[in-house]
């Protein structure tokens, strides 16, 4: 299927436990980018990827780890979850900007919801 | 570091009357500005952007939004609200060499009453 998707979509794990969210996307977008949705904080940035094997910290990075060894593919790793870390998690890509703008539209994957008992 | 404050938490209109939801950021230079839009159990949509150029830019689904650089606003509107425009509702920014990267609001849950 064309586009961005995220798997599981759904996931529950206890504390403790490494848990990885997968996103995939199809487009050959050069960036990636993995948010965390929390009621009153909107959307936060934890990691991003400018390029395959290039990733760089966002505003909230602790506790996770992320990996780009082909373009289309960027996982998240939680190494040992935290019931802080219980939220719904969004994967996105965007390609270069056009025009000379440094700025493209990103589009959105579905979402994961996760539970940490 | 650039910001985004959107005032209104939640919001109810209407159906058929305007809409209006706000978005002040905080960038010394000219930003990048995108609003999106996320239904109930989805991803967000891009409604509309604004880089540079005419202040006032249109988007989908008749949105439109206004970009004022003495106010630190860009504003979303409206001019008739529909059911299905119920959802939440991002402002986010981006800063010059922010390497694509964006600032988002905390958001504003729309609500739409019959």
């Amino acid at each position: 299927d064309a586009g961005i998707t995220q798997s599981p979509r759904y996931k529950i794990t206890e504390t403790g436990r490494q848990v990885t969210l997968m996103c995939h996307q199809t487009w050959s977008h050069s960036y990636m980018f993995w948010y965390r949705q929390d009621l009153g904080h909107g959307l936060r940035l934890i990691y991003y990827s400018a390029a395959a094997d290039i990733t760089d910290k966002g505003e909230v990075p602790d506790g996770y780890v992320v990996s780009r060894s082909k373009t289309e593919n960027f996982p998240l790793t939680l190494e040992s979850a935290t019931r802080s870390q219980t939220s719904v998690y969004f994967c996105a890509s965007s390609d270069w900007g056009g025009g000379g703008a440094s700025y493209n539209e990103q589009f959105f994957g579905p979402g994961t919801r996760l539970t940490v008992l | 570091a650039q910001s985004v404050t959107q005032p209104d938490i939640h919001i109810t209109v209407s159906e058929g009357a305007s809409l209006e939801l706000r978005c002040n950021y905080s960038y010394g230079a000219t930003p990048y500005l995108f609003w999106y839009v996320q239904s109930p159990g989805q991803g967000l949509q891009l409604l509309l952007k604004y880089f540079s150029g005419d202040t006032l830019v249109q988007g989908i689904k008749g949105f439109e939004a206004e970009f004022k650089r003495s106010q630190s606003s860009f504003n979303l509107r409206k001019p008739s609200v529909h059911w299905s425009d119920a959802a939440e509702y991002f402002c986010a920014v981006g800063a010059e060499g922010g390497g694509n990267k964006l600032t988002f609001g905390t958001g504003t849950q729309l609500k739409v009453e019959l």
